[in-house]
């Protein structure tokens, strides 16, 4: 089945510092990917999503390309804040249309 | 605010008592879920439905009771539950099932702790 896999956390970094969060995916067909964040006392939210190979979603600075090739979808920060500090769920969404998600990374910005 | 608003927001129960979470949304959506957040796992889908009915029962134990009464709510009955459930307990909305379902909107969730 559908499986997706992350980089284990916590990721700690300081202020300005640039951050990469590896996420790969095993799936049939061709998903749609995207990542999700979730900030301390809340629930998700969708950061951005890839629908087809070699599109580059991107929010809030953040960006990740859909690489069909390594099957992944890293999501990338050239530039992070104490703000950005949260969990970070990758997804994929295949023939089910249901998502489904990673374990999540916790990133820790210090200033 | 997503618009998905789930109560209580924390949770203390016996293992041997009855609660229920509820879930309610004002997006107009039609599919809702139910996914169980703990430490270190992937995000585990628990139950779908759809237009009102269960579409998806992820091998859920039967201590766990999903109800969907109309498209805008959603709750979930636990009963006998051990302390391994303990966990963050998400709903999720999303306009449907089909293939523009692109995006799930989150409640802050519950945190259930079963002493």
């Amino acid at each position: 089945g559908d499986s997706v896999t992350q980089m284990e956390g916590p990721v700690t970094l300081s202020e300005e510092a640039f951050l990469t969060i590896n996420c790969t995916y095993t799936a049939t067909g061709y998903p749609s990917l995207f990542w999700y964040v979730q900030y301390p006392g809340e629930g998700l939210q969708l950061l951005l999503k890839a629908t087809k190979a070699d599109d580059k979603g991107s929010n809030k600075g953040f960006e990740a390309t859909y690489r069909k090739e390594t099957t992944s979808f890293h999501l990338e920060k050239g530039s992070v804040q104490v703000s950005d500090s949260a969990v970070y769920f990758c997804a994929l969404r295949g023939g089910s249309y249901i998502p489904t998600f990673g374990r999540g990374t916790s990133l820790i910005v210090h200033p | 605010e997503t618009g998905v608003t789930q109560t209580p927001r924390h949770l203390v129960m016996g293992m041997t008592n009855k609660k229920s979470l509820k879930c309610e949304q004002h997006l107009g959506h039609n599919a809702m879920y139910w996914y169980k957040q703990s430490a270190k796992k992937p995000l585990e889908l628990m139950f779908v439905y759809n237009f009102k009915e269960q579409t998806e029962n992820n091998s859920v134990p039967s201590r766990f009771s999903p109800e969907c009464p109309n498209s805008s709510h959603l709750f979930l009955h636990l009963h006998t539950l051990q302390p391994e459930d303990s966990a963050l307990y998400l709903c999720a909305s999303s306009q449907d099932l089909g293939p523009a379902n692109e995006k799930l909107f989150f409640g802050s969730g519950t945190q259930l702790s079963v002493l």
